[in-house]
């Protein structure tokens, strides 16, 4: 069975903190993404990463950094957290299969976080 | 501007009945639509796909339509049981482009 695992499941923070989410997956996968789900907007891509020291920008990046120095782990880092970071964030995994598809995407459990 | 949409926020249904869950998406580039589920206080998990060469794919209560020309897919769960209350969400994807909808709320009633 596919693992991916987060570090926290709630985390709250003040305004101008710097955050780390820590994302493990532990089934060699390639790909690594982290979203961001809020009420009404479904799951939105921060960031993806398809190696090791390679990112991507999602659709919306501002605000947040990545980090990915092994392959089974994919850093989430709020440079200075504010109040409209508050969510639920969600790491996820997946494989590239055949002529560059990526399989389905195995997700963590997420991270609730509060930013007061 | 979301490239996939799933316009109703929720659904109730009775426990036996069929659920029908829609998803619209405009870029004619994906190629792979997937659904997931989602409970409370857990992550997604993926539930069922298809492949644009196919409009339907099945798996036990699970069937997914898909119409290119029309460029939507849906969900059909038949029949509705209580465990099937989650929160719904549509994907497509183009290679590792995936898109998700806002997701929509089941709800089975006993």
């Amino acid at each position: 069975d596919v693992k991916v695992t987060q570090s926290s499941r709630y985390l709250v923070k003040r305004t101008g903190e710097k955050v780390f989410l820590e994302c493990v997956q532990d089934m060699d996968h390639e790909n690594m993404f982290w979203y961001r789900q809020d009420p009404g907007l479904g799951l939105r891509l921060i960031y993806f990463s398809y190696d090791v020291k390679m990112k991507e920008k999602g659709d919306i990046p501002e605000g947040y950094s990545v980090s990915r120095e092994k392959k089974e782990r994919f850093s989430l880092i709020l440079e200075s957290a504010s109040t409209n970071q508050t969510s639920m964030y969600l790491c996820a995994s997946s494989l590239i299969i055949t002529s560059g598809r990526a399989s389905e995407q195995f997700f963590g459990p997420g991270t609730r976080l509060t930013v007061l | 501007d979301q490239q996939v949409k799933q316009n109703s926020p929720s659904l109730s249904v009775q426990e036996g009945r069929i659920s029908i869950l829609n998803c619209d998406y405009t870029n004619s580039m994906f190629d792979y639509f997937l659904w997931y589920k989602k409970y409370p206080a857990e992550g997604p998990t993926f539930l069922i796909s298809i492949s644009s060469i196919k409009d339907k794919n099945e798996d036990g209560r699970f069937t997914v339509f898909l119409n290119k020309s029309a460029k939507h897919l849906s969900l059909h769960i038949v029949p509705s049981q209580p465990g099937d209350s989650a929160v719904y969400f549509c994907a497509a994807s183009n290679n590792n482009d995936m898109r998700f909808g806002a997701g929509t709320r089941l709800t089975v009633k006993p």
